[in-house]
């Protein structure tokens, strides 16, 4: 089976400006969690979505949002960027909600200038 | 909230010499505790989880209730073990959320 796949692998964006990040999971996976991760702050946990809904939300702020499609795929959004939002977004996937192991793509790596 | 704490940045060893890398956790129910590594331009992938009571790579590792631990062990650290090792924490409640240590850097010197 495929991996997980993300995209764009690289992204520049300017403060103020949106952006939009994909991820697609292995193949039959449901379940599709996102983690920002920085050199401060490490890895953390963004959300979850499940069969089409947002199943998990971590402590970020509502800039941060994300969908799911019937096809099991993602995609995060954040708006209003900010330089502190530069990091590599890595998403996730498992079969259901109760995984055993997540299987993580490559990530996407945000620079905010 | 539930806490992962891995107290050592950085654990720089001989090959052939043992390794241990700690993780002590808060979290006041039972959760499910797991070791993910990062080889150099690689992702994230899992190691082992407690609940399989496994061995991979040589690597071992025992979750201590009393003690609230997940260190994970490998008696002859060899220089492929160089990597990133990550411990994280899931509760059930929580669907696949995954609380992450701040990692710890192996480096395995020949």
């Amino acid at each position: 089976k495929a991996g997980v796949t993300q995209t764009p692998r690289y992204l520049i964006k300017t403060r103020g400006q949106q952006v939009t990040l994909s991820c697609s999971p292995i193949s039959g996976h449901r379940s599709v969690s996102w983690y920002q991760q920085t050199p401060g702050q490490g890895l953390q946990f963004l959300f979850e979505y499940f069969s089409e809904t947002q199943r998990n939300k971590g402590n970020f702020p509502g800039r941060f949002s994300g969908r799911q499609f019937s096809n099991s795929r993602s995609e995060m959004n954040v708006s209003t960027l900010e330089l502190g939002d530069s990091a590599l977004y890595l998403c996730a996937s498992s079969p259901g909600l109760a995984g055993l192991e997540q299987y993580f793509g490559p990530g996407t790596r945000l620079t905010v200038t | 909230a539930q806490r992962v704490t891995q107290p050592e940045k950085l654990l720089s060893v001989f090959k052939g010499a043992p390794v241990e890398l700690k993780c002590n956790y808060s979290y006041s129910g039972s959760p499910e505790l797991f070791w993910y590594v990062q080889y150099s331009r690689q992702r994230l992938q899992l190691l082992l989880r407690h609940i399989s009571r496994e061995s991979i790579k040589g690597f071992t590792a025992d979750l201590n209730k009393g003690e609230t631990s997940f260190h994970l062990k490998k008696p002859f650290a060899q220089e492929e073990d160089s990597a990133m090792y990550y411990c994280a924490l899931k509760v059930k409640a929580a669907g696949n959320k995954l609380t992450f240590g701040g990692g710890t850097r192996v480096l395995v010197k020949p």
